[in-house]
């Protein structure tokens, strides 16, 4: 089993609809989880990190972690054309600084 | 702003040269990171350094080696370059230790090795 895992995608959603995203992960240890957005041929942007229970709201992006589950999902409302790209799901574990990733979603908001 | 810089966006060396990768940030971060990123096998860490003049081993060091003199700048260095190590290279900076710290990518450096 893979420590982060996302389903590949594509996903795709219609313009205005809510896109969710979902990561699960193996280390019950895993602390802090972040979310980061990379268009074809770029590097990875950060959009959000959550580290506690519950939902985490920023302007469209909403991340929810539930530990006791052990994943971690990211919503987008309202999508837009423009949010096309791979979302990366990362979590770092209780000690060190290294963050394990997920292979990705794709994600396709159409017009 | 965080500013990680990368040396070269693209670079095409040949088998067996010796080959570096030069990174820079500009905001006093502590930690610094080299990953690759390859199709279907998503980001891999390289190496990773907490400290000037420290380093230590991520998931794929085999074939790599790593330079920090300087807390701002981390280098990568494929010793003897083989085409497996065509890939992007992807150097990234975080601020500390604490678990809340994100990391912050440069733009990347698209490597093929002929």
């Amino acid at each position: 089993q893979k420590e982060v895992e996302q389903n590949s995608g594509p996903l795709s959603v219609p313009e205005g609809a809510i896109a969710s995203l979902n990561c699960t992960y193996s280390d019950r240890g895993s602390q802090s989880f972040f979310w980061y957005r990379q268009y074809s041929g770029k590097s990875p942007e950060l959009i959000m990190s959550i580290y506690s229970n519950g939902d985490k709201e920023d302007g469209r992006f909403t991340a929810q972690l539930n530990k006791a589950s052990q994943y971690v999902s990211l919503l987008i409302r309202d999508s837009q054309p423009s949010d096309s790209a791979t979302y990366l799901c990362a979590r770092r574990a209780n000690a060190g600084n290294m963050l394990t990733f997920g292979g990705g979603t794709r994600l396709m908001v159409k017009p | 702003d965080v500013k990680v810089t990368q040396s070269s966006r693209y670079l095409v060396k040949r088998t067996g040269e010796k080959v570096f990768l030069e990174c820079v940030q500009d905001m006093d971060h502590e930690n610094m990171f080299w990953y690759r990123q390859d199709p279907g096998l998503g980001l891999r860490l390289i190496y990773f350094s907490y400290d000037v003049k420290m380093k230590e081993k991520g998931d794929i060091p085999e074939g790599y080696s790593v330079s920090r003199e300087k807390k701002e700048r981390f280098s990568l260095i494929l010793e003897s370059a083989s085409t497996n190590q065509t890939s992007m290279y992807l150097c990234a900076s975080s601020l500390s230790q604490a678990s809340n710290q994100p990391q912050h990518f440069g733009d990347g450096t698209r490597l093929s090795i002929l």
